[in-house]
């Protein structure tokens, strides 16, 4: 099984809807991450969490929302779905520095989004 | 603000064949380097990174150096399989929390 595990895989809605990606994590590391891909631009950060109490902001937060139900879960949902935001999603994971952090993410297969 | 800039794809060799990929970097401070590969259907996961100027990362066959009077971090190998193709990303890290500044990716063919 995958240490970090996303779903759904793919997924296909329409504009207006609300959906959520899940993330889980069987690594026990604190931090976790989604990253957009989208085709010539590589990944953007869009949330970032350091434990279960933190959560903060990347470089593209709007339009997104996220909750980090423990420290194994991190989930990004979509209020209210635009066209726009049709990518492939990344979660990823980090350990902290004390517990041996060599700046290395751990990422999941990634969740396709396509929004009609 | 941090940038990494990678050599546009799709580059495309035959097995056996030398790579490099070109990627520079601006940033503030002292960066830590990586390189990310990503094969088709999966996530991205990393293939060698260096600290500190003068570091040589390696795996698999592949190497980069970090340059710091070039602002670079090119990825080389020396001959190249079909099990190479894949998408190859350079990255950066400033300061704590493993946040990382991606480039836009270089995708690799490798043809027999």
């Amino acid at each position: 099984d995958a240490d970090v595990t996303q779903t759904p895989r793919n997924r296909i809605t329409k504009t207006g809807k609300r959906i959520m990606l899940e993330c889980s994590q069987t690594k026990g590391h604190d931090r976790m991450y989604w990253y957009r891909q989208d085709p010539g631009l590589g990944l953007q950060l869009i949330y970032y969490s350091f434990d279960v109490k933190d959560i903060n902001k990347g470089e593209i937060s709007d339009g997104y929302s996220v909750s980090r139900q423990a420290q194994a879960k991190f989930s990004l949902s979509l209020e209210s779905a635009i066209p726009n935001q049709t990518a492939l999603y990344f979660c990823a994971t980090a350990g902290r520095a004390t517990t041996g952090n060599t700046g290395e993410l751990f990422f999941g297969e990634g969740s396709r989004l396509t929004v009609l | 603000g941090n940038s990494v800039t990678q050599m546009e794809g799709p580059v495309t060799l035959s097995e056996e064949a030398f790579l490099t990929i070109n990627c520079t970097y601006t940033a503030t401070g002292y960066p830590s380097l990586f390189w990310y590969v990503q094969y088709p259907g999966e996530g991205l996961q990393l293939l060698l990174k260096a600290t500190k100027a003068d570091d040589k990362g390696s795996n698999k066959g592949f190497e980069a150096t970090y340059r710091k009077e070039t602002t670079s971090f090119h990825l080389e190998k020396g001959s190249v399989q079909v099990s190479d193709s894949a998408v190859y990303f350079c990255a950066l890290r400033t300061g704590g929390g493993n946040k990382l500044t991606f480039g836009t990716g270089t995708q690799l063919k490798v043809e027999l």
